[in-house]
């Protein structure tokens, strides 16, 4: 059974630091990675996705992919109280559509 | 609005009864999913169409739950005999590739 696994929190951040979310998977055949920010009430709203090892930025926004490791995680630079969401890692592949998402982790920026 | 629409937003029911959903996709999209969210946890997938086809399904999706996307535009997810347990908020999504944009959801309680 596939499995994605995050810490839940929460993480509290000062802001305008780096807030840095980290995600695990257990499946090796995964192909694409995930990252939705889910605020209280709502739906997941799509962050960044990636496919291939290494980084990949988008403004403040960084996700860095280790396949190896099966270890994917999420950078926030200049952290604003806006980015106080959950944080939910997505993967798909290994013969599947579907996403397997983690728990989420709840993140916290501190004026 | 362009995005991923759904309704109704909430419903609640009684135990025992009948409910149905539906989910119209981005326009140009042609595969669709269904999640399934509790609180405190990440989405879990429980089917996905492309056009009209439904190509894959959770062992979630118990026999109480069906889904349809007749003519591959809008789909509808029924649950019969609704439990307790199926209290939740129902996610759909819709894709032109592989990323995935969700609806804002339908939240459901049973009484």
């Amino acid at each position: 059974q596939k499995e994605v696994e995050q810490n839940s929190g929460p993480l509290s951040v000062p802001e305008g630091a780096i807030a840095s979310l980290n995600c695990t998977y257990s499946d090796r055949g995964s192909q694409s990675f995930f990252w939705y920010r889910q605020y209280s009430g709502k739906s997941p709203e799509l962050i960044m996705f990636i496919y291939s090892n290494g980084d990949k930025e988008d403004g403040r926004f960084t996700a860095q992919l280790n396949k190896a490791s099966q270890y994917v995680s999420l950078l926030i630079r200049d952290s604003q109280p806006s980015d106080s969401a959950t944080y939910l890692c997505a993967v798909r592949g290994g013969g599947a559509d579907g996403l397997t998402f983690g728990k989420g982790t709840h993140l916290i920026i501190q004026p | 609005d362009t995005g991923v629409s759904q309704d109704p937003r909430h419903k609640i029911t009684k135990r025992g009864q009948n409910v149905t959903f539906r989910c119209d996709p981005i326009s140009e999209h042609n595969r669709l999913y269904w999640y399934r969210q509790t609180l405190g946890q990440g989405p879990e997938f429980l089917t996905y169409f492309q056009n009209e086809a439904q190509l894959e399904k959770s062992r979630l999706l118990s026999d109480r739950f069906s889904a349809e996307r007749p003519k591959g535009s809008f789909s509808t997810l029924e649950i019969q005999r609704t439990e307790q347990g199926d209290s939740a908020m129902y996610l759909c999504a819709s894709s032109l590739q592989e990323t995935q944009y969700f609806g804002p959801g339908t939240r459901l309680l049973v009484l």
